[in-house]
């Protein structure tokens, strides 16, 4: 499965809403579809697992829907530290990340 | 607090060999799956390896089959990835990873990575 993020580069303001989709080229087996935040020379962090529940320690502004095919990560306000590239991963036959979106400000 | 941390990476001239290590700490490491994912200078993720808590199921990405080997020594609550016949396309941070409990297919702690440089 191939998944494609858009867009490639979102530019934000703190305090604006953020949204990433996220589109597989084939069904997500049981959506189970991931999103990762990396920020320059750190490791990524997981936030969002199964589409839509939030990992442990991350703040409820990081939203995760979707299902099928198309998937979306919202952060409903932009915080300084939240600028960074995400990936969305699926885990099907095999696992593969999207290419990343970067929120920049 | 889940640790994972790597080591073993270097620089290495096209078609030698490296092992990469990750010492786990924080958690029953037996009890999980883990995995090792990638990422090239500036580029994204890749997954490359998963391996199952006793070591009996092995998957890897089809670009290193026949040429890396993971492998496991709970024991010692460490990790290995066995590099062979490296290529400039190997090149690429590694990081050690461990995979979720649920069978839910994400990966939930990761280590800071180890460089690996594939370069004459």
């Amino acid at each position: 499965i191939v998944l494609t993020q858009s867009p490639g580069t979102l530019s934000l303001s703190p305090g604006e809403r953020a949204t990433l989709s996220c589109r597989a080229s084939q069904n997500v087996f049981r959506n189970f579809l991931a999103w990762y935040q990396q920020k320059p020379g750190q490791a990524p962090r997981l936030l969002i697992y199964g589409a839509s529940s939030r990992a442990t320690g991350i703040p409820d502004r990081f939203s995760g829907s979707g299902s099928g095919t198309d998937f979306t990560l919202t952060i409903s306000r932009l915080e300084p530290e939240d600028f960074a590239v995400y990936y969305c991963q699926q885990h099907g036959s095999s696992w593969t990340f999207g290419q990343g979106t970067k929120v920049e400000i | 607090e889940v640790q994972l941390v790597e080591s073993g990476g270097g620089l290495v001239q096209p078609g030698g060999s490296l092992r990469l290590s990750c010492g786990a700490s924080g958690f029953t490491f037996s009890m999980y799956w883990m995995s090792w994912v990638r990422q090239a200078p500036g580029k994204g993720l890749e997954w490359v390896a998963n391996i199952k808590e006793d070591g009996s199921e092995k998957y890897y990405v089809d670009s290193v089959k026949g040429r890396f080997t993971i492998s496991r020594d709970n024991a010692k609550n460490s990790l290995y990835l066995q590099t062979n016949s490296l290529r400039a396309e190997d090149t690429a941070v590694y990081y050690c990873v461990r995979y979720d409990s649920n069978g839910e297919g994400y990966f939930d702690n990761w280590g800071q990575g180890t460089l690996v440089t594939v370069s004459s």
